[in-house]
């Protein structure tokens, strides 16, 4: 079965710092770009950044350049999200989601409060 | 960046036919945008119903296809169910990024 599960979520001060993982099971976990995507609560799905399959190229949306970085690392089946500088704004569910016929896992909550 | 619209909500009746549409400020939406297609219900995680404009996952029932209609990529359902109220988003990728639309509430009345 074709399984991805997000870990490393919480509750982060202003400023503060977070890795999420993204561990991939059940496929050929090089053979696909990944992306993360989140859901501020009530709110729609926001794209956040794409990797292409040999970790090459990268993509992020305007407002989390320069402070989040996305990263895989093949011999671990896994995704990565750095995110440094949190904000308030970056409240929400975080969910990796496999490229192609488009995989989902269940999302880590990431929660940016004083 | 750019903007893809949905319409913000819509109803259907029991067994009717709806369609959803997906465009792009860019222009024309194309098989170049790869247009997926995703299902929401409340408190679950989303999931994909068309990849790459019209292919379907193996979970997509067969009242829901996708297409490219008019500039724009599009989801109809055909004899909606009960079970279809939900939230529905496209994405379409884009040189150097990719772009959620902003959401489709579909009723089912």
């Amino acid at each position: 079965e074709m399984q991805l599960v997000e870990s490393g979520g919480g509750l982060v001060q202003p400023g503060g710092s977070l890795r999420l993982s993204c561990a991939a099971s059940g496929f050929t976990f090089s053979d696909y770009w990944m992306n993360w995507v989140r859901q501020a609560p009530g709110k729609g799905l926001e794209w956040v950044a794409s990797i292409k399959e040999d970790g090459h190229e990268k993509n992020y949306m305007d407002s989390v350049r320069g402070r989040f970085t996305i990263s895989r690392d093949s011999a671990q089946n896994s995704l990565y999200l750095q995110m440094n500088s949190l904000r308030p704004e970056d409240t929400a569910v975080y969910f990796c989601l496999r490229d192609q016929t488009g995989i989902w896992g269940q999302g880590t909550l990431v929660t940016v409060s004083s | 960046q750019a903007v893809v619209t949905q319409e913000p909500s819509l109803t259907v009746s029991p067994g009717g036919t709806v369609t959803l549409t997906c465009g792009s400020s860019t222009g024309a939406v194309t098989s170049g945008h790869w247009p997926y297609w995703f299902q929401q219900k409340p408190g679950q995680p989303p999931r994909t119903l068309i990849y790459d404009t019209s292919n379907k996952q193996s979970w997509t029932p067969a009242r829901f296809s996708g297409s490219l209609l008019g500039g724009k990529a599009a989801l109809t359902l055909s004899g909606a169910q009960p079970e279809d109220e939900a939230e529905y988003y496209c994405l379409l990728t884009y040189r150097g990024g990719r772009v959620f639309g902003g959401g489709t509430k579909v009723t089912v009345l």
